[in-house]
């Protein structure tokens, strides 16, 4: 089983629409989570950190349920900038290493 | 601050020909990451290091890979021979902090071994 599993999409939604996804993971005793997004031919970038609580940065969302091991992103009132394809990001505290999902491909269109 | 800054951007080479890429991490950060990324297989991490030691390199593929971190400011991934397989574009990272804190990427190098 892979550490972190995300549903590969894609996702094709039109502007204005909302669209949410989730990625699981393996390791309990994961203690950080991130979401990346990474445009065509381009590094990853880090969209936002993911918080017990939840937490919104303008129209994302993300949300961490420890209990089912899953976290989840929304974006409300998408726009053509936002395709690209979302990495879901977990850090084990003992060792600092990153693990990705394989990623998210959302599309949004005219 | 002018990011992570790999070079080079592309690197074209033949089977059998070494080829070294590099890296230079936010100046402050103590944490370095090599990363690989490939359709089939995504990013895999190859090797990290903290304050310029490595600590876990058993995502190297197999002896033909070596890394180096000779001071803060500098790194180097090193493949001997290359093969087509490797293939791939490969990501350098760097953060400070603890484990909360999120990593900056450079450009990343895209390696094609024909």
């Amino acid at each position: 089983r892979k550490e972190v599993e995300q549903d590969p999409g894609p996702f094709n939604v039109p502007e204005g629409a909302t669209v949410a996804f989730n990625c699981t993971y393996s390791n309990s005793a994961s203690q950080s989570f991130f979401w990346y997004r990474q445009d065509c031919r381009k590094e990853p970038k880090l969209l936002m950190s993911v918080y017990s609580s939840g937490n919104e940065d303008g129209r994302f969302t993300a949300q961490l349920n420890r209990a089912s091991q899953y976290i989840s992103l929304l974006i409300r009132d998408s726009k053509l900038s936002d395709s690209a394809t979302y990495l879901c990001v977990v850090v084990n505290s003992n060792d600092y290493k990153l693990s990705f999902g394989a990623g998210t491909t959302v599309t949004v269109r005219a | 601050d002018a990011g992570v800054i790999q070079s080079p951007r592309h690197e074209v080479t033949e089977m059998g020909q070494e080829v070294t890429l590099r890296c230079k991490p936010i100046s402050g950060h103590d944490y370095l990451f090599w990363y690989r990324q490939t359709m089939m297989r995504g990013l895999e991490l190859l090797i990290y290091f903290n304050n310029n030691v490595p600590i876990d390199d058993s995502g190297m593929p197999e002896d033909r890979f070596s890394a180096k971190m000779p001071n803060a400011s500098f790194s180097t991934l090193k493949i001997q021979p290359s093969e087509p397989r490797d293939s791939a574009v490969y990501f350098c990272a760097s953060r400070s902090g603890g484990a909360g804190y999120g990593y900056t990427f450079g450009s990343g190098t895209r390696l094609t071994v024909v």
